[in-house]
């Protein structure tokens, strides 16, 4: 099945600093990545489609500026938490379209801000 | 917003017991999805079922969908410990690929 890499896993980071998430689709290409927000025991909350050569198209209420997204390859997606602060800690996962309309998810990154 | 509810919240079992998750949703879809979350991991797709269709199989996972009542159930049968995790259903309102909705899932607990 196709496989989506996602890292790091966990990272937790001083509060004023930007941290960076990388999204990989490992075996195939992927026009379209998507990022969520998971608060704990919550479902996931989209927070931007990223697509490949283009702009990220972002949720309402997501600030384009605090969270940056760049898609510069099929294969490619990462999501900079910019001047991350306490309240940005969470639960970060990408998820890739494949073939047959599924989702192929990373493991997630749990972002702890100090 | 969440489209998708499931419902119950949080079941707990014994291993060997089957368990039924239910899902509603809002709008018209194009077909409907299962996934499966174990903790503090990314989810895993367990099965898709389309507008058209009313029941399907896959292992030990058997989901239906009434698109009058716009709902769907889970059904995981001889649950196993190892079945434990959270499981969501998420909607595909438009033709071809496009966004999934999430709904807020279940907690599912088995015990050896």
């Amino acid at each position: 099945g196709a496989v989506v890499s996602q890292h790091p896993s966990r990272v937790i980071c001083k509060s004023g600093t930007s941290v960076k998430i990388e999204c990989r689709s490992l075996d195939f290409q992927a026009t379209t990545m998507f990022w969520y927000r998971q608060f704990p025991k919550q479902s996931l909350m989209l927070m931007a489609t990223s697509n490949e050569g283009s702009k990220a198209t972002y949720e309402q209420g997501v600030e384009k500026d605090k969270f940056l997204i760049n898609h510069a390859s099929l294969t490619l997606s990462t999501l900079t938490v910019t001047s991350a602060h306490p309240e940005d800690s969470s639960f970060y996962i990408c998820s890739a379209s494949g073939r047959n309309e599924k989702l192929f998810f990373g493991s997630g990154t749990q972002l702890s801000v100090l | 917003s969440q489209q998708g509810e499931e419902d119950p919240q949080a079941l707990s079992i014994q291993e060997g017991e089957n368990a039924t998750m239910n899902c509603s949703y809002k709008t018209s879809i194009n077909n409907l999805q299962w996934y499966r979350q174990n903790s503090g991991r990314g989810l895993v797709h367990l099965i898709l079922i389309r507008s058209n269709e009313r029941e399907k199989h896959s292992g030990r996972l058997r989901v239906t969908l009434d698109t009058s009542k716009k709902s769907s159930s889970l059904l995981i049968t001889a649950s196993r410990a190892a079945d434990t995790a959270s499981y969501f259903c998420a909607t595909d309102a438009n033709s071809g690929y496009s966004t999934l909705t999430f709904g807020k899932g279940t907690m599912l607990l088995v015990s050896p």
